[in-house]
């Protein structure tokens, strides 16, 4: 099956830094890659997603790349804020979304 | 408001007596899933639903079963809960156009 792998597993950076989490994938028919945030005891939440017809999306401050070549697709999340802090996870999906694959996530930590 | 509605939140229970976690969405959602979240191993697919009385295993279907007979409800049954079950459980559930959306979480400890 989909194998996701994300790196780092933390990352800690200061208030107005940029901030870069990259995954890979696996399966190359894998045509989904969602991004979720989870706040400390809180669900994961998505925040941005790419299929695999766009190479790049941004919404404000965050943005996905997807390179299907290297499979491997990264979030980028410019003038970190403090409440930026939180879990974020990759996931990628061979049908569109209905089952998805997680990364094991990265704990992002940002220091004012 | 759009929702996925878990319940209990919290349990605790003991080894072997069987246990139902409730799961209802109101956006008439077609496919429903169930994710366990461990520690260092992220989120894995427990059984997923893409309609009704239709279900299939996950990545982790071991101990769990579920049903659909209603299109706004998925529970997860675990028949004989084992200390191995203690984790955190999410339903989640999409239409084709949207990503998930994940219940609140129940938090679950077999002793």
């Amino acid at each position: 099956g989909e194998n996701v792998e994300q790196h780092p597993s933390t990352l800690s950076v200061q208030e107005g830094d940029s901030a870069v989490i990259k995954c890979t994938y696996s399966d190359s028919a894998s045509n989904y890659f969602p991004w979720y945030k989870q706040e400390l005891g809180k669900r994961p939440q998505l925040i941005i997603d790419i299929r695999s017809n766009v190479g790049e999306k941004k919404d404000q401050r965050i943005a996905v790349t997807l390179n299907k070549t290297a499979k491997h697709f990264s979030l980028h999340i410019t003038e970190t804020q403090p409440e930026d802090s939180a879990v974020y996870f990759c996931a990628a999906s061979i049908n569109s979304g209905y089952a998805l694959n997680f990364g094991k996530g990265t704990s992002l930590l940002v220091t004012p | 408001e759009a929702q996925v509605t878990q319940n209990p939140r919290y349990l605790i229970t003991v080894t072997g007596k069987k246990l139902t976690v409730t799961c209802s969405q109101n956006m008439n959602h077609e496919y429903m899933s169930w994710y366990r979240q461990d520690p260092g191993l992220g989120l894995r697919q427990i059984y997923y639903s893409m309609n009704v009385e239709v279900t299939d295993k996950g990545d982790v279907p071991e101990g769990y079963k579920v049903s659909r007979k209603e299109k706004r409800n998925f529970p997860l049954i675990l028949e004989s809960p084992s200390p191995n079950q203690t984790s955190l459980y999410f339903c989640a559930s999409r239409s084709l156009t949207h990503g998930y959306t994940f219940g609140s979480g129940t938090r679950l400890t077999v002793v």
